[in-house]
């Protein structure tokens, strides 16, 4: 599968604790981006990585939010001290160029109880 | 001023029907459009880009119009299979920027 990755597929939390998601890119691609969907909305902006650098972050991504692409290849997103409202699919997308469509992976959908 | 709007919807039409979705961009330094088909609880999927020429796949055809800042979808002769959320996707360069989706369904 050259696709898009992401793990876990569904994960369920209590409110206070942390989360970290997976993200593997298609491997050619050197951009790498997280967005954020909630019901009846379109995807919104988190963060981008160019390589290893993450070039923007969004106003949405507070303090409680924090990525990282280590060696450039995958990537990872932690929530910490979850709240109700970070409840969400949390979607990771690659592309080889700017301006290019974006693959989207399947998506992380977080439910905070 | 969200950077992208979209109607929502929804959209029901019958089979066959020909249906169209608008965009518009508040962004006039915008350098790429697309849109995305979306069903229901899976991620998004590029449907086709938008050039200023405007283009053609099948039965979607997309269209550009800088000066008025709106991109179009047009969809001919409707499928059930093409039910889904439609996005439209608008970027200055960098990250994209997505309107809310506009919902079609397509009746028997």
């Amino acid at each position: 599968d050259t696709g898009v990755s992401q793990n876990p597929r569904h994960k369920i939390t209590k409110r206070g604790q942390n989360v970290t998601f997976r993200c593997d890119p298609i491997s050619e691609h050197n951009r790498l981006y997280w967005y954020r969907q909630t019901l009846g909305q379109g995807p919104e902006f988190l963060t981008y990585f160019q390589n290893e650098a993450q070039l923007e972050k969004s106003r949405l991504l507070s303090d409680r939010f924090s990525a990282e692409r280590p060696k450039g290849s995958f990537s990872t997103l932690e929530i910490q001290r979850t709240e109700q409202g970070d409840s969400a699919m949390y979607l990771c997308a690659s592309s080889a160029r700017p301006n290019y469509g974006y693959t989207f992976g399947s998506g992380t959908r977080l439910t905070v109880v | 001023r969200k950077e992208v709007e979209q109607d929502p919807g929804p959209f029901n039409v019958p089979e066959g029907a020909t249906v169209a979705f608008n965009c518009t961009y508040s962004n006039s330094a915008s350098q790429s459009f697309f849109w995305y088909r979306q069903d229901c609880r899976k991620e998004p999927k590029l449907l086709m880009s938008v050039y200023s020429c405007g283009n053609e796949d099948g039965r979607f055809t997309a269209q550009l119009n800088r000066a008025s800042q709106y991109i179009s979808l047009l969809i001919r002769d409707s499928k059930l299979s093409d039910s889904a959320t439609y996005l439209c996707v608008v970027t200055p360069g960098g990250q994209f920027y997505f309107g809310t989706g506009t919902s079609l369904t397509v009746i028997p």
